[in-house]
């Protein structure tokens, strides 16, 4: 069974920093494409990052490029995004998620990402 | 503004079909085969119920179905259930620097 678990999230000034994490199981990590998707309270859902199964390739939502990076550990089945200088409006749940070819499979419970003084 | 079009909510009886729209253009929906659904229980995570268009992942039901004509994508839903009360998501994969884009979502009520 597929497993996606976030974590990381929580309460953050704006201007501060998060990393959020994504320890994966139940399917051979390495062989995926892997992304983030956030989804703020009683919002949208919304495409952020995605990472090629090597981690030769990385692609970022626009509105955020410049304050993100995705990286993996295939080693570890681990997924991270690295998230700089917050602001309110990144407030969201984010979550962890497959591709299968160019659609999203299976997706994590999320973490919080909450951004205020 | 989300970047493909979808209602803000559909309705149906038990037993009744619904469909749900997705409007985009021919950089996205109309551009690529890949467009998704997701249905969204409150308070849990998404889950991919369309694939590639029409094709349904195992494990769904074969009552929902998916369809595409130039830029509009559609999710049809054939014999309602109470357990089909749920937001649906569509997304299209759009290549170049937009990569992937959502639709707003549908608040699908089961009268």
């Amino acid at each position: 069974e597929v497993q996606l678990v976030e974590s990381g999230g929580g309460l953050v000034q704006p201007g501060g920093s998060l990393r959020l994490s994504c320890a994966a199981s139940g399917f051979t990590f390495s062989s995926y494409w892997m992304t983030w998707v956030r989804q703020a309270p009683g919002k949208g859902l919304e495409w952020v990052a995605s990472i090629k199964q090597d981690g030769t390739k990385t692609n970022y939502v626009d509105s955020m490029k410049g304050r993100l990076t995705i990286s993996r550990d295939n080693a570890k089945n681990s997924l991270y995004l690295q998230v700089n200088s917050l602001r309110a409006e990144d407030t969201a749940v984010y979550y962890c998620v497959t591709n299968i070819d160019w659609n999203f499979r299976d997706w994590g419970q999320g973490t919080l990402v909450t951004v205020s003084s | 503004q989300s970047a493909l079009t979808q209602p803000r909510s559909v309705s149906g009886s038990p037993g009744q079909s619904v469909t749900i729209s997705c409007t985009g253009t021919s950089s996205d929906v109309g551009g690529y085969n890949y467009v998704s659904w997701y249905q969204q229980h409150p308070g849990k995570a998404p889950k991919l119920m369309i694939y590639d268009v029409s094709k349904r992942p195992s494990g769904v039901p074969d009552r929902f179905s998916g369809s595409k004509s130039g830029n509009t994508a559609s999710l049809t839903i054939s014999g309602l259930q109470a357990e089909d009360e749920a937001d649906y998501y569509c997304c299209a994969y759009a290549g170049g620097y937009t990569h992937w884009v959502f639709g707003g979502g549908t608040k699908l009520t089961v009268l």
